[in-house]
């Protein structure tokens, strides 16, 4: 596609049911990023992806959060038992082979709101 | 502790009133600074990325420079249009371009 594509844009969910996020990446782009922004703060990284693989999931708060990428291409970044505390924008970014420091591309992320 | 701090959290100009946003860092082997554009609903967008002190980049009335401590972001006689969050990113010696770390950015409001 032509930009980062993020779904759903909104949810709400109840304090511990589960919830899963999906972003679709440029085509082509190896690397995917996932990014969290919470009111008044910065964006926090939770994980990074090249293909497949994550080498670096050290941003993931706490076990409820895990995120997986299939070929190549689509991930999910799925949240267990929310918490209050997981409302936030979360947002999914990709690199072309350039490489990251030439920029990522943001999708528009997903609002959650947990109530 | 890796840390992006930005200043001021908000800013009103007036069309045409020149003024530049602040970005200290310690960010420990500093790969790279980056500044991103983001507007309300929508992810940010890349604008710069600067490697070393010195280093200027210019886009249309935004020019980007780096010293070993802070990067600004000038705008030249602004326009409403420009009315966005601006974000600024570290990019550490550890993680490196992958794992940025960010400012919570600027708000900057330009009025007619």
């Amino acid at each position: 596609g032509a930009g980062v594509s993020q779904s759903p844009s909104n949810k709400v969910t109840e304090k511990g049911k589960d919830v899963e996020l999906r972003c679709d990446p440029i085509s082509g782009h190896t690397a995917l990023y996932w990014y969290r922004q919470s009111l008044g703060q910065g964006l926090e990284f939770l994980i990074y992806f090249q293909g497949n693989s994550a080498p670096d999931k050290s941003g993931l708060p706490s076990d409820r959060f895990s995120a997986e990428r299939t070929g190549g291409s689509v991930s999910t970044l799925t949240i267990q038992r929310t918490q209050q505390e997981d409302s936030a924008v979360y947002l999914c970014a990709s690199s072309s082979a350039l490489g990251p420091n030439y920029g990522y591309t943001f999708g528009s992320g997903t609002r959650l709101t947990v109530v | 502790e890796d840390q992006v701090t930005q200043s001021p959290e908000a800013l009103r100009l007036q069309e045409g009133e020149s003024s530049s946003l602040n970005c200290s860092y310690t960010v420990s082997g500093l790969r790279g600074l980056f500044w991103y554009r983001q507007d309300p609903g929508k992810g940010p967008e890349f604008l710069f990325t600067l490697y070393s002190a010195g280093e200027e980049k210019e886009k249309e009335r935004l020019k980007a420079t780096l010293t070993k401590k802070e990067s600004f972001l000038h705008i030249t006689a602004p326009k409403p249009e420009d009315s966005a969050t601006y974000l600024c990113a570290g990019a550490p010696f550890s993680g490196g371009y992958n794992k940025l770390i960010f400012g919570a950015g600027t708000r900057l409001a330009v009025h007619p």
